[in-house]
């Protein structure tokens, strides 16, 4: 069974601070990994996604890397904003065709004004 | 506005109700999903359906009973629940199959569900 942990669960960063945000996964025969960010009491929404073939994915400020034979991946934030509050869940895909998305606990993120 | 569409965002119920929770998709999505969101733990798949079929079914409980009229629509429906049934109730969207596919899922914002 695949096990999605991300570390750390929480944390503080003052305002201009990058932010780096790390998920590791049991299982490494992965088809995709994707980052989420849910805000309080709201659904996820997709920041980005990364194919097992590809090593990153930039979107803006915004930076995912892969590392899939290790198990890891990393979302980065630079010159974080008070907007990026949020808790950042990521989630990885097993194999073409099969939808069954593992998550893990999120890092919940509060950047300090 | 993601284009998944919840109702209601909140609910609060006894164990003996019958309640349904909705879910509405606007993206022409074929495949629909179910997740519980308790706190400190991670979501939980819950039912998957593609092409209006039911695919997965992870363990859950009968007092949860999916339904999926159209490749738009799913319904969850609720009775006799237990009050560690409280949670967030996600439902997702994505496209399944064909040479671009990367499913990417589309969350709408979630029930709050009560058991009281």
């Amino acid at each position: 069974k695949q096990e999605v942990t991300q570390i750390p669960a929480a944390l503080s960063v003052p305002e201009g601070e990058n932010l780096v945000l790390n998920c590791s996964f049991t299982d490494s025969a992965i088809y995709n990994l994707q980052w989420f960010r849910q805000d309080p009491g709201k659904g996820l929404t997709s920041l980005l996604l990364i194919q097992s073939s590809q090593r990153e994915q930039t979107s803006g400020r915004l930076n995912a890397s892969l590392d899939k034979s290790s198990g890891r991946s990393t979302l980065y934030i630079a010159a974080s904003q008070p907007g990026d509050s949020a808790t950042y869940l990521c989630a990885v895909s097993p194999t073409y065709g099969n939808n069954r998305l593992a998550f893990g606990k999120g890092n919940q993120v509060v950047v300090i004004p | 506005e993601t284009g998944v569409t919840q109702t209601p965002r909140h609910l609060v119920m006894g164990m003996t109700n019958k309640k349904s929770l909705k879910c509405e998709q606007h993206l022409g999505h074929n495949a629909m999903y179910w997740y519980k969101q308790s706190a400190k733990k991670p979501l939980e798949l819950m039912f998957v359906y593609n092409f209006k079929e039911q695919t997965e079914n992870n363990s859950v409980p009968s007092r949860f009973s999916p339904e999926c009229p159209n490749s738009s629509h799913l319904f969850l429906h609720l009775h006799t629940l237990q009050p560690e049934d409280s949670a967030l109730y996600l439902c997702a969207s994505s496209q399944v199959g064909g040479e671009w596919t990367k499913n990417i899922q589309y969350f709408g914002a979630g029930t709050r569900l009560s058991v009281l």
